[in-house]
């Protein structure tokens, strides 16, 4: 199966600061997808974005399909913003789901 | 909207038993995951399914689980003969034009 690495594993921001999220595929995939799991759980997806770049508010994507990569950029940081993101992508009907960066934003 | 729900959110059975967690997806959704996940990980696909049938099962880690979906809305997820190691928790997504909507969870724990 396809091996999704996320970097870093962990991440503590002072709030207000910015981060980058990195997610590398071991193969092509499809329909790369970013989501936040919430500190309660609950996985809310933030991106659908197979190539190129979007902006939601404070955040933002970027995937090089062609270099197997997506980038996640949070600006200016906020203590909801704390939890785990995830990258994921399928080959086929499975998709396949990194290991996740946990994030910490101390007020 | 109402979302994906999940019931029960929570489920303690001992070794041996029988559990089925049910899955109700967003309204006119035809794609549905199921997916399981353990403490520190991503969660890891088990089963997709296409209107009613079960389009890939190859996630499914042994014949003790199943799942079915009978009229392409709900989806049940059973496990036979539950195992300490199946404590986990179990993620059902329902999805249009490939972007995924989760539910809840259901944890489980085998005692």
């Amino acid at each position: 199966g396809i091996q999704v690495e996320q970097s870093p594993p962990d991440l503590i921001l002072q709030e207000g600061a910015n981060s980058t999220l990195r997610c590398n595929f071991s193969d092509s995939v499809n329909n790369l997808q970013w989501f936040h799991q919430n500190p309660w759980g609950q996985l809310i997806n933030l991106f659908y974005i197979p190539s190129g770049t979007k902006q939601n508010g404070r955040l933002s994507a970027t995937t090089v399909a062609t270099e197997r990569y997506s980038l996640l950029y949070i600006s200016s940081s906020q203590t909801t913003d704390s939890g785990v993101y995830f990258c994921a992508g399928n080959t086929g009907n499975q998709f396949y789901f990194g290991t996740g960066t946990s994030l910490t934003v101390i007020p | 909207g109402a979302g994906v729900s999940q019931t029960p959110s929570n489920k303690v059975t001992e070794k041996g038993k029988y559990v089925e967690l049910r899955c109700d997806p967003i309204s006119g959704h035809t794609a549905l995951y199921w997916y399981r996940q353990s403490l520190g990980q991503g969660p890891e696909f088990l089963i997709y399914f296409q209107g009613t049938g079960a389009a890939d099962d190859s996630g499914l880690p042994n014949d003790r689980f199943f799942a079915v979906r009978p009229e392409g809305s709900v989806s049940t997820l059973k496990i036979q003969r539950t195992e300490r190691g199946d404590s986990a928790v179990y993620l059902c997504a329902s999805s249009v034009e490939e972007t995924q909507y989760f539910g809840p969870g259901t944890r489980l724990l085998v005692l």
